[in-house]
């Protein structure tokens, strides 16, 4: 399996745009979860997923940020519009049967609000 | 909610071995201990998971004293490799957020 594929790697957008991040999970893995890393809030959890159904929305921002998991193999995170602050390291993860268990991680993307 | 303590930072040498010890006072009955770690522009990658007493994998062990309110990471003869930041989570299924809290983990330097 090619692990967590998440696209872009890099995205550069100016404020006020709408910016869609991709995940496509590990095949199999019935959970999926968003992740958000800076260096001044550390990783942390914004949604996840259980069998495409959204479990925990509580760790999104405000109404900008809103997730979707149409299948089993594909959820995006989208913000709109996108400010300078949503700058960071988007992590998308997956794991297969109970939360507190392995999760595997995409490579992220890496986004910069101008 | 069960609060996970580490130090922020560590430092060892090549060929040590480097103990991460963190506390988790308020851990419940059910709660799991997870430990991930993440190298500089990659996702975090799971180490080792403990309930109680000892786990040991090909990377790590996880030593877990009966109270369990406190766990450690032990890494057996650390490389340059190592150096990264190391998390440790405590949570169980039933309450699925708790068991997805990174917190600010331990950032390991590994000098030659």
């Amino acid at each position: 399996d090619a692990g967590v594929i998440q696209s872009p790697r890099h995205e550069v957008t100016e404020m006020g745009q709408e910016v869609t991040l991709r995940c496509k999970p590990i095949s199999g893995h019935d959970y999926l979860f968003w992740y958000r890393q800076t260096m001044m809030r550390g990783l942390e959890l914004l949604i996840y997923f259980n069998n495409n159904v959204p479990i925990d929305d509580s760790g999104m921002p405000e109404d900008r940020f809103s997730a979707k998991m149409p299948n089993a193999s594909f959820s995006t995170l989208k913000i709109q519009p996108s400010e300078p602050r949503d700058s960071a390291v988007y992590f998308c993860a997956s794991s297969l049967g109970r939360t507190d268990q392995e999760q595997f991680f995409g490579p992220g993307t890496r986004l910069t609000v101008l | 909610l069960a609060k996970t303590t580490q130090p922020i930072s560590m430092d060892s040498y090549e060929g040590q071995e480097v103990n991460i010890t963190c506390s988790h006072n308020n851990i419940a009955t059910n709660d799991y201990i997870t430990w991930y770690q993440q190298f500089p522009s990659q996702g975090p990658r799971f180490i080792i998971q403990g309930y109680k007493t000892k786990v040991t994998n090909e990377v790590a062990s996880l030593f877990i004293p009966a109270d369990r309110k406190s766990s450690t990471l032990s890494l057996p003869r650390v490389s340059l490799s190592d150096t990264a930041v190391y998390y440790c989570l405590v949570g169980d299924f039933y309450t699925g957020r708790r068991a997805l809290t990174f917190g600010s983990g331990t950032r390991l330097q590994v000098q030659p």
